[in-house]
């Protein structure tokens, strides 16, 4: 079964430093893709990163970087020069790949990492 | 703007009610979809469905029911049997296809028995 491990409940950073967010996962499917989503304590989700199994280079977007180590079945999230507004809540989901007669296109999230930016 | 809209965004149930969430999106989305999630926990699927008129179960949907009458519409109804309802329930939509395209998510609805 497909899986996403976050072993990190919570983490803390110092302005301006930069931080690494771990996610493992576990698939059998060559083909998978690899999300990396912040929840502010608002509620709402916001999409920050993607990275597909067969992309050659890791995925960035602006602060935020994906290390992508597809034999180590990990994508951790690197933020760099962190702000007081990227206290929040983070989690790593990966595409469900189970094909019933078409792609589900259903994420599976890991259990999150409570991040404080210290000023 | 286009987006998903959830309401309310608080809800009260009492006891042996049923109460209907409502998720509405002008995205042009095939795919909707809705997740449970508890404190310190991640997001847990409940129903998706795919095209109008068709919906799956997720990995908890006992004590839940869907509908999928319009393209722009997903509401959920927590039943009665659904023994432990309070969380915050999180509606999402995609386009039904693989490769980059995540979720667009509403901003949720927080459910508390009283």
């Amino acid at each position: 079964a497909q899986k996403i491990t976050q072993t990190q409940p919570g983490m803390f950073v110092q302005e301006k430093e930069a931080v690494t967010l771990d996610c493992t996962y576990d698939t059998s499917d060559p083909s998978y893709g690899l999300f990396w989503y912040k929840q502010p304590s608002s509620g709402e989700m916001i999409f920050l990163i993607y990275q597909g199994s067969y992309d050659q280079q890791n995925a960035t977007e602006g602060r935020y970087s994906l290390n992508f180590q597809k034999a180590r079945k990990s994508a951790n999230l690197v933020i760099s020069a962190s702000q007081l507004g990227d206290s929040a809540m983070y989690f790593c989901a990966m595409r469900d790949s189970t094909n019933y007669g078409g792609a589900t296109n259903k994420l599976i999230f890991g259990t999150g990492t409570l991040l404080a930016v210290q000023p | 703007d286009g987006g998903i809209t959830q309401s309310p965004k608080y809800l009260f149930r009492k006891e042996g009610q049923n109460v209907t969430l409502s998720c509405e999106q002008n995205l042009n989305h095939d795919a909707m979809y809705w997740y449970r999630q508890d404190p310190g926990q991640g997001l847990r699927l409940i129903y998706y469905s795919q095209i109008v008129n068709d919906f799956q179960k997720g990995d908890i949907a006992e004590g839940y029911s869907v509908s999928r009458e319009k393209k722009e519409s997903f509401p959920l109804t927590v039943t009665s049997a659904q023994k432990n309802p309070t969380a915050f329930y999180l509606c999402a939509s995609s386009i039904r296809m693989t490769g980059s395209y995540g979720y667009t998510f509403g901003s949720g609805t927080r459910l508390t028995v009283v």
